[in-house]
């Protein structure tokens, strides 16, 4: 079963600053998604980007990029100019793209972001 | 284009009782996926659904709980005689046909007294 690590359980950034929230998985296949969702104070769950193992570019959206590095199996979330509003729970989720259960996203833990101002 | 509707957004019950968590999925999209969400954890998968069919439902437990997605109507997941450690937040989510991106509703909050 694929395993979805945040190392980070909070950070702490400045208003304006960038940050990264780490995200690492354990995959034995070839074909994947990476997924990025936020989930602010309300409680919803907001996707931000998603990044398929295949992309020959690291995703970019917006003020949010993911740093893909295949071989060391991490995707991790860049913020740039963090804002207020930036300031929730961020989960790193995973989900086969071929074969059986390429459906189900696999969620880490999450990562509490908080931006000062 | 509406998002995925859920409601109730917060629901109380005492242990014993049903709860019944209702689902719209977003226009155009014929697969509903449910995902728990336990204090201070991510989100797990529980069931995967297409109109009148269950696809996967190795999340879910086996007694108690239950899925549908009707041809008419909104995903139901029902959870009978409630305990406490039924409470949590309950998460359905839409997609067209997989793999594709899965989006989210805001979820039900589930407390059981």
């Amino acid at each position: 079963a694929q395993k979805i690590t945040q190392t980070q359980p909070g950070m702490f950034v400045q208003e304006k600053e960038a940050v990264t929230l780490d995200c690492t998985y354990d995959t034995s296949d070839q074909s994947y998604g990476l997924f990025w969702y936020k989930q602010p104070s309300s409680g919803e769950m907001i996707f931000l980007i998603y990044q398929g193992s295949y992309d020959e570019q690291n995703a970019t959206e917006g003020r949010y990029s993911l740093n893909f590095q295949k071989a060391r199996k991490s995707a991790n979330l860049v913020i740039s100019a963090s804002q207020l509003g930036d300031s929730a729970m961020y989960f790193c989720a995973f989900r086969k793209n071929s074969g059986g259960s390429n459906y189900k996203l696999t969620f880490g833990k999450g990562t509490l972001l908080t931006v000062n101002p | 284009n509406a998002g995925v509707m859920q409601n109730p957004r917060h629901l109380v019950r005492r242990r014993g009782q049903e709860a019944r968590l209702r689902c719209s999925p977003m226009k155009g999209h014929s697969h509903v996926y449910w995902y728990r969400q336990l204090p201070e954890e991510g989100l797990k998968f529980m069931v995967y659904l297409q109109k009148e069919n269950i696809i996967d439902e190795s999340g879910m437990p086996k007694e108690r709980f239950s899925a549908e997605f009707p041809k008419e109507g909104p995903s139901i997941l029902r959870i009978q005689q409630v305990v406490r450690g039924d409470s949590a937040a309950y998460f359905c989510a839409s997609s067209p046909t997989p793999p594709n991106t899965q989006y989210f509703g805001p979820g039900t909050r589930l407390t059981v007294l």
